[in-house]
């Protein structure tokens, strides 16, 4: 099965900042990786698809990019309702694997 | 407006079991594999299992095979996890999600059903 990592797995950061998470899988996934967004007692919502995709209603400032084992999600400017974990996962193969998850909360 | 809506949670014995269904409404639920998810207290998300749209393929994680079974009535437009050999590391809110393009990726999710083993 195909483990995902995530780094780090918490980080403070200022709203206006620019902040950057990586996830990595244990074997090449092309660019079957998405990203979600998870805030407490929330169900998780799907922020970038296949790698860079943006899902419809997501604010342009997430991006994604990467591809093979390493992935990064951008945030280009941090906002007061970025506060939230964020979570990757394979969809390479089943079983679609999440990482560890990365906690991102006000510095 | 799609709506996903999880019911069955409560609490088992070690050794029970549980079924768990997810109510669908505002897509044409037998064109998308569905999926659960579980997040145990204060933990991550974990894949449960997965079930195709249209040849009813299914897919379970190592952590629940042989235990859990995913099934779906698409006449009810319904999303069932019968749960047997229930462990007290199955304790965990339980969500259905809708698969965008049954490609693994969810876009919509339900609030979760709450599961909890304990003797």
């Amino acid at each position: 099965d195909i483990q995902m990592t995530q780094s780090p797995s918490s980080l403070s950061a200022s709203v206006g900042d620019r902040v950057t998470i990586t996830c990595r899988a244990s074997q090449s996934i092309s660019t079957y990786l998405n990203w979600y967004q998870q805030k407490p007692g929330k169900a998780p919502k799907l922020l970038i698809y296949a790698a860079s995709s943006l899902q419809g209603g997501v604010p342009s400032r997430f991006s994604g990019s990467g591809s093979g084992t390493d992935f990064t999600l951008t945030i280009s400017s941090l906002q007061p309702a970025d506060f939230a974990t964020y979570y990757c996962q394979h969809c390479y193969s089943p079983p679609f694997t999440f990482g560890p998850g990365t906690k991102v909360d006000i510095k | 407006e799609v709506q996903l809506l999880e019911s069955g949670g409560g609490l088992v014995q070690p050794g029970g079991s549980l079924r768990l269904s997810c109510a669908a409404s505002g897509f044409t639920f037998s064109s998308y594999a569905m999926s659960w998810v579980r997040q145990a207290p204060g933990k991550g998300l974990e894949w449960v299992s997965a079930i195709s749209g249209s040849d009813g393929s299914t897919y379970y994680a190592d952590s629940v095979k042989g235990r859990f079974t995913i099934s779906r009535d698409n006449s009810k437009n319904t999303l069932y996890l019968q749960m047997s050999s229930l462990r007290v590391e199955d304790t965990a809110v339980y969500h259905c999600a809708k698969d965008l393009a049954g490609a693994g990726y969810f876009d919509y999710w339900g609030q979760g059903t709450l599961v909890t083993v304990s003797s």
